[in-house]
This record gives structure tokens, sequence and C-alpha cells, in this order.
């Protein structure tokens, strides 16, 4: 089994439909959780980070995290083109000193 | 700059050269991670280095590669009689690892890599 498990698409969504994207975890005791954005061509770059259980919302991202369940979740409202990339879920351990463990990330498409 | 910076941004070279690439992490970042990428494909860890503890080398592919980070800042990851398939873009990240929630990456543009 991954350490970080991802589904990776394509995942194709209209339009102003909300895009939700998941992925699940297998160590129990991770405290950190983060959301990455990556463009064909371009470095990852940070869209959310979460530590606690329940949701986070910042503009039209919503992180969601359930710890006993072991997986976290990230919402896109209102998805536009400009969404269409690859989304990279990351998890790091219980200590500052574990490190992060990236998924192989789902490829999202918005067809317009 | 304010952000992780990698040199080259771009390397070509023949099959059996060795290369270096640099990476600068954030200023005060006490983490440094290495990945490689393959077109199409995900993020494949290389190695971690925290603080002043021993790094965590498991993922390197074979005894070519090799990385260091000298005084806790500047590191450099040497493959040594470079192969077709380690053609990719080698990403550097950047953390700063402190208190109880601990802080995301920063990546750099990377270095893509063609060996012909």
């Amino acid at each position: 089994q991954k350490e970080v498990e991802q589904n990776s698409g394509p995942l194709s969504v209209p339009e102003g439909a909300i895009a939700s994207l998941n992925c699940t975890y297998s160590d129990r005791v991770s405290q950190s959780f983060f959301w990455y954005r990556q463009y064909s061509g371009k470095s990852p770059e940070l869209i959310m980070s979460i530590y606690s259980n329940g949701d986070k919302e910042d503009g039209r991202f919503t992180a969601q995290l359930n710890k006993a369940s072991q997986y976290v979740s990230l919402l896109i409202r209102d998805s536009q083109p400009s969404d269409s990339a690859t989304y990279l879920c990351a998890v790091q351990g219980y200590s500052s000193a574990s490190k992060i463990i990236f998924g192989s990330g789902t490829r999202l498409s918005i067809r317009p | 700059g304010a952000g992780v910076s990698q040199s080259p941004s771009n390397k070509v070279t023949e099959k059996g050269k060795d290369v270096e690439l640099r990476c600068d992490p954030i200023s005060g970042h006490t983490a440094l991670y290495w990945y490689r990428q393959s077109l199409g494909q995900g993020l494949e860890f290389l190695i971690y280095f925290q603080g002043n503890s021993a790094p965590d080398k498991s993922g390197l592919p074979s005894d070519r590669f090799s990385a260091e980070r000298t005084g806790g800042s500047v590191s450099t990851l040497t493959i040594q009689r470079t192969q077709q398939e380690d053609s990719a873009v080698y990403l550097c990240a950047s953390s700063l690892s402190s208190g109880e929630e601990d802080q995301p990456q920063h990546f750099g543009d990377g270095t893509r890599l063609s060996i012909l």
C-alpha cells in the first residue's frame, strides 16, 4: 500500500461545477496535510494546508480532513478552466523532523 | 530573491558525464528536499535534509546519486556517470519545520536535465 494515495484521473468537471479531489494516507499519526497545484511544465505551488479535523476554506477552495478515516479532500467551487492542473496531496508525520510524502497526483480538467 | 533558487535551469550533457545541480533554499529553512520528476509523472523523492540530522537518502535510485548540504543551507545534488534514464526535472524544496504545525514546502523552478 502506498503511503499517500490519490486517484490519478483525469477528472473532468464542467466549468462552474464543484471539483472534488480525494486523498488517503496510511500513517495514522500524520499531523500536517497539504494540497499543491502543478501546472504542466511548472513547479508545484501550495494551495492549502490543514492540520485539524474539519473544513478549512480559502476563497473557492475548501480542504476537508478526517483523521479517523485517514482521509483528506480538496473541493474547488465554481471551477474555472484555469483550475485545470495536477493536484498533489502531501502528508507529514507526527514530528517536525518527519518527511513530507506526496501522492502521485490527480489530473483535473475543467471543460468549458 | 526570497524563494528557493535552483541552478542551472537547464542542463544538457553527454551520457557518462558527471553533473552537479545546486539548490539555494529559503533563508532559515531547516528542511531541504530533492525530487525527480519525469515527463507526465509524479514527484519521486530522492533525499531529505533536516537540520543537523543525518539525511534520509532512502530515495536515491543508485550509488551514482549523492547529495550534500553545506552549512545547513546550500545543497548540491551530484549525478555521476549519467545515463539517459536520468533525464528529468530535478526539483528542490525547502520548509521551515518548527512548532506543532509544520510548514509546507516551497519549491524551486527546477533544473531540466537532458542526457544525450
